[in-house]
């Protein structure tokens, strides 16, 4: 199972908003709805932050979304704050034998 | 406090085993699918195997399988990753992590990771 692909790197002002990408196929992404994204600060343990392709587990900003549309997956971060410069994965079901894959990752810098 | 943490990491060499726990606490561990999750120094996240609240239904990474073998106990709140044949490139922190009650392959709770290096 491939992992799934993301932009190495994003980057936005603070208030502005940025958008990560996370790329698979028929067989992960576009053929389940299952696509979280986790949020990892450095040394950290990874944080759930969406769930579903778009739902927001409990105590996630609303600044946080998903959504996603054929084989791509998104997620957007609205209202910039330093504390969002993070690395974002992305990852998804993909069926019973290889049950999940995760994308890449995405380096997010505040500017 | 819901929780999770990791032990039994450390340093070994090649075609070693080493035997990862995770404890768990603050939930009812027993009505969870719990899995193991790796990230290889920078590097990005790998999921590596997962295994159903009962232990009915169990998933490897083709990168691991015949190797790693997991296994849970619910009466101790314990989850567990025997690691056979190791090799360089099992170099990673190994996460264990919650299946989230609302939704199927999104965890929800990780514990701290432990650091597994494989070297001579």
């Amino acid at each position: 199972q491939s992992a799934l692909t993301q932009p190495p790197s994003a980057s936005g002002s603070p208030g502005q908003s940025v958008t990560i990408s996370c790329t698979g196929t028929s067989s992960d992404v576009g053929g389940y709805n299952y696509v979280s994204w986790y949020q990892q600060h450095p040394g950290k343990a990874p944080k759930l932050m969406i769930y579903e392709v778009s739902k927001r587990p409990s105590g996630v900003p609303d600044r946080f979304s998903g959504s996603k549309s054929g084989n791509t997956a998104s997620l957007t971060v609205s209202g910039l704050q330093a504390e969002d410069e993070a690395d974002y994965y992305c990852s998804s079901y993909a069926g019973s034998n290889n049950p999940l894959v995760f994308g890449t990752g995405t380096k997010v810098t505040v500017l | 406090e819901v929780q999770l943490v990791e032990s039994g990491g450390g340093l070994v060499k090649p075609g070693g085993s080493l035997r990862l726990s995770c404890a768990a606490s603050g939930f009812t561990f027993s009505s969870y699918s719990m899995n193991w999750v790796r990230q290889a120094p920078g590097k990005g996240l790998e999921w590596v195997s997962s295994i159903s609240s009962s232990s009915s239904y169990i998933y490897y990474a083709d990168s691991v399988k015949g190797r790693f073998t997991i296994s849970r106990d619910n009466a101790k709140n314990s989850l567990y990753l025997q690691m056979n044949s190791l090799r360089a490139e099992d170099t990673a922190v190994y996460y264990c992590a919650r299946e989230g009650p609302e939704s199927p392959s999104a965890f929800d709770i990780w514990g701290q990771g432990t650091m597994v290096t494989v070297s001579s």
